[in-house]
């Protein structure tokens, strides 16, 4: 049962550079999120997507882009990295919200920008 | 803006001892509450969701109840063991949800 699966698991990046974080999920589910944990400021969700071809901006959007191309992937890029996005990056899923179902997690992506 | 605050942020039990975690939230208009359980280093798991028309949810030893018109949620867990030790989130919301920092929890043998 993979669920929800993140990669990479680690990454260290230089200030400016740009990467991709991957999210796939098997359960076919509609909706899928990004978030990112940082200490003492909780979870906070930086794009969401209701549906394939779909996406939506949440609480912390600057400096990322996301796209959906197939349900069961989503992306979140940064197209040049800062500092200030050193973080645990969360993928979820879940069913639409016709059915209310809980959200599930991947194990995150820990990123270091220097 | 909703507002979701846990308190206390860490706390020490002795196992056997009942874990009491409370979460409130600014909004009571809101669509469900979920508790997540997270272990050091990995994501968040899902223990209990109680729809905005429910009052409580137990699954085990954990029962979690939703007082809307307080705007509180508590989440019980029975004769705790080594093993609950873990952080535990509230979140509230629908399909956007608003997580509160999480109570860490630490079970003494």
């Amino acid at each position: 049962n993979a669920g929800v699966t993140q990669t990479p698991k680690f990454r260290v990046l230089k200030t400016g550079q740009s990467m991709t974080l991957l999210c796939a999920q098997d359960m076919n589910h509609e909706y899928m999120y990004w978030y990112r944990q940082d200490p003492g400021m909780g979870l906070r969700l930086i794009h969401y997507s209701v549906g394939e071809g779909t996406t939506a901006k949440g609480e912390v959007p600057d400096g990322y882009n996301v796209s959906r191309l197939k349900k069961q992937n989503f992306l979140l890029g940064l197209e040049s990295a800062a500092p200030s996005q050193t973080s645990v990056y969360f993928c979820a899923s879940s069913y639409s919200d016709r059915e209310i179902q809980p959200q599930h997690f991947g194990d995150g992506t820990r990123l270091s920008i220097l | 803006k909703q507002e979701v605050t846990q308190i206390p942020a860490a706390l020490s039990v002795p196992e056997g001892e009942n874990l009491v975690l409370n979460c409130s939230f600014t909004d009571s208009a809101i669509y469900n509450l979920q508790w997540f359980r997270q272990d050091p280093g990995k994501g968040l798991t899902s223990l209990l969701l109680i729809q905005s028309s429910q009052r409580e949810q137990t699954s085990g030893r954990l029962n979690a109840s939703l007082d809307k018109s307080s705007g509180r949620s508590t989440l019980y867990i029975a004769a705790s063991q080594p093993g609950d030790s873990a952080t535990y989130l509230c979140a509230v919301g629908g399909n956007r949800l608003a997580f509160g920092k999480g109570n860490q929890v630490v079970v003494i043998p």
